[in-house]
Parts: C-alpha cells; structure tokens; sequence
C-alpha cells in the first residue's frame, strides 16, 4: 500500500511569490490535514479537509489556502510569501475526519522562502 | 503544541539500554494519542498509539503508558539501538469540539544512542 505522497520535495521561492503543494493521501483515506514545521515553532496545524470540505483551520493568515479534490487528493497554497514561511510542510491522511486510528504522514516538502 | 509537552527536550542512552521518554497533557477530554518518530530530513513516523480507554499497549520493543489521573503518557523503548536515535513526539487528539481531526504536537525530545 502507498504511503503519503507530497510534492515537490524541496522548493525555494523568493519573497513576494506563490507556491503551491501537494498531497496525495493512502488510497482509501479521505482525510487530509496540513502542518507546518518550523524549528521554532515545532509541528503547528494549518488545515484538515475531508469530502473535499475544509473542516477545521488552525491560527495561520489568510495567504495560507487549501483545497481538497474529488479523488481526496489535497493541495495548499501560499501567496505573498515572506521569509517566514520557510519551513517543512507536512500532510498526513486518516481515513475519517475523527478516525481514532492512523494519521501517517508524508516525508514534507522543504520550503525555503529567499 | 498548545498543550502537550516534554519533560525533557534531550535523551542520551547508551545502546542496549532502556529509554523513557515521557509527555504531559493538559486536556482531559483528549481521547487519542500517539507517539511519532522523527528523523532528519522525514516525516514523522507513526510508532504506536493508546485510546483513552487504555492504560497500556505495547508494540514491537515499544510500550506506550497512559496515566489520566496525571494526564501523563510515555514511551518506552526496549534494548535501545542507535537506529532509534530521532526526535520522538507525543501528539493528543479529540475531546475539543469542533477541532475533530486535528492533532496537538508536544515540542519533540531529541534521543541520542551511544555505543
């Protein structure tokens, strides 16, 4: 069985443009969530979507978008990066919204924002 | 996270030995929990994971322990090899409403295995 599958694996975008990511969970899973991670910050919550509905947000500004597409795949976008945003991206699939069982995580995309 | 931390940021062990790393939690009503591996330049890898109606659950040289009455949980690692050096992070999950799905991180401990 596939595991979470993010792309691309490592990025670097100057200050100012837009990125976008993403993810493609276990087949089978129709959860996806979003985490950024970030030396300082550790493992911070952005987004979970499921049946391509966005279900819960974390506290991150409005360039922070995502979507989620009929086959549960998921993307996330950045806008007007700024330095800030350098940081590793992490997806992770379960197979319900509040399922009590999994959460597997991708290997991350690498931003760095120059 | 914003509510489960480490004791301890750093754990050296020697290998053979037994490693204890240990998480606290601040939310009661959290329902799930799971401890993740870390290595450089991955993504966390799902180790083992407790419901709340446990108080205990082993896994191949792992054994996660849950205290609710302390709200304390912690893994532990049997014969210790440096293949388990990473940072290891508790995350909780549930019992907050309208935030099903999502998991809280604690900071992570650092685990270093000597010869």
């Amino acid at each position: 069985k596939a595991g979470v599958t993010q792309t691309p694996r490592y990025l670097i975008k100057t200050r100012g443009q837009q990125v976008t990511l993403s993810c493609s969970p276990i087949s089978g899973h129709r959860s996806v969530s979003w985490y950024q991670q970030t030396p300082g910050q550790g493992l911070q919550f952005l987004f979970e979507y499921f049946s391509e509905t966005q279900r819960n947000k974390g506290n991150f500004p409005g360039r922070f978008s995502g979507r989620q597409f009929s086959n549960s795949r998921s993307e996330m976008n950045v806008s007007t990066l700024e330095l800030g945003d350098s940081a590793l991206y992490l997806c992770a699939s379960s197979p319900t919204a509040d399922s009590n069982y999994g959460y597997t995580f991708g290997s991350g995309t690498r931003l760095t924002v120059v | 996270g914003e509510s489960v931390g480490l004791h301890l940021p750093t754990l050296s062990v020697q290998e053979g030995d037994n490693s204890i790393i240990n998480c606290a939690y601040s939310n009661s009503a959290s329902d799930y929990f799971i401890w993740y591996k870390q290595e450089s330049g991955k993504g966390p890898q799902f180790i083992i994971d407790i419901r709340s109606n446990m108080d205990k659950r082993q896994g191949q040289r792992v054994t996660v322990l849950l205290n609710k009455t302390v709200k304390h949980l912690s893994l532990q690692i049997a014969a210790t090899q440096p293949g388990d050096s990473a940072v290891y992070f508790c995350a909780e999950k549930g019992g907050r409403g309208s935030t099903l799905g999502r998991l809280y991180f604690g900071r992570g401990t650092q685990l270093t295995v000597w010869p």
